[in-house]
């Protein structure tokens, strides 16, 4: 089965800092995509990144990098230089593969809210 | 471009009542989905399609009905509604992974609450 996991339910940093949002997943499939979604409080989600299985490289967009691993199932998601307006829940999610035909279905984890203090 | 919209924006029900949610995409996708949010679960799907005329079920497909009977639509009923369905509904639109998507868009959200 598949299976997204987000372990830390919060996080609160004081503005500035450093944080890295865990996500690790399980997937049978050899060909997959994960992504990362932001939901900021006013209840929309706002696609990120998607990344596919092949590609290892890390990604960096200005104060954002993830860091995909394969060895370990994990796509980590660091925010350097924390702002507040970084607080929000953020999901990782996994695609489905289907042999009978892509359905681009996500299996998403349960969301790490992320509150930045002044 | 509107991108995925979703009407109502917020609905309250009776027990038992039925209702329908609306969701339109003006960027060509041949996916759409609806998902529901609850506290400390995340999104789960609950009805998909891969094109215009076909559905299938998701991972939590019991109480719902979709249609899609045309490409930028994809509707969501509840027949009989339950206090468990309060949720926030969210409907999403993508590419199809041939075309090169796979990243899925959403719309703003319906918050529903069944008393």
């Amino acid at each position: 089965a598949q299976k997204v996991t987000q372990a830390q339910t919060e996080i609160s940093v004081v503005e500035k800092e450093d944080v890295t949002l865990d996500c690790v997943y399980e997937t049978r499939d050899t060909t997959y995509y994960l992504f990362w979604y932001k939901q900021p409080p006013s209840g929309e989600l706002v696609f990120l990144i998607r990344r596919n299985s092949f590609d290892e490289q890390n990604e960096i967009s200005g104060r954002y990098s993830w860091n995909f691993q394969k060895s370990t199932s994990s796509f980590n998601f660091t925010i350097t230089a924390s702002q507040v307006v970084d607080s929000a829940v953020y999901f990782c999610a996994l695609s489905e593969m289907n042999y009978g035909g892509a359905t681009n279905k996500l299996i998403f984890g349960t969301g790490t809210l992320l509150a930045v203090q002044p | 471009n509107a991108g995925v919209t979703q009407t109502p924006k917020f609905r309250v029900l009776k027990t038992g009542q039925s209702m329908t949610l609306l969701c339109a995409q003006d960027m060509n996708h041949e996916y759409m989905y609806w998902y529901r949010q609850d506290p400390g679960m995340g999104l789960r799907l609950i009805h998909y399609s891969v094109g215009e005329g076909t559905t299938a079920k998701g991972e939590v497909p019991d109480g719902y009905n979709v249609s899609r009977l045309k490409k930028q639509n994809f509707l969501l009923g509840l027949e009989s509604a339950a206090p468990s369905q309060t949720s926030v509904y969210f409907c999403a639109s993508s590419y199809s992974r041939l075309a090169g998507g796979g990243e899925q868009y959403f719309g703003p959200g319906t918050r529903l609450t069944v008393t």
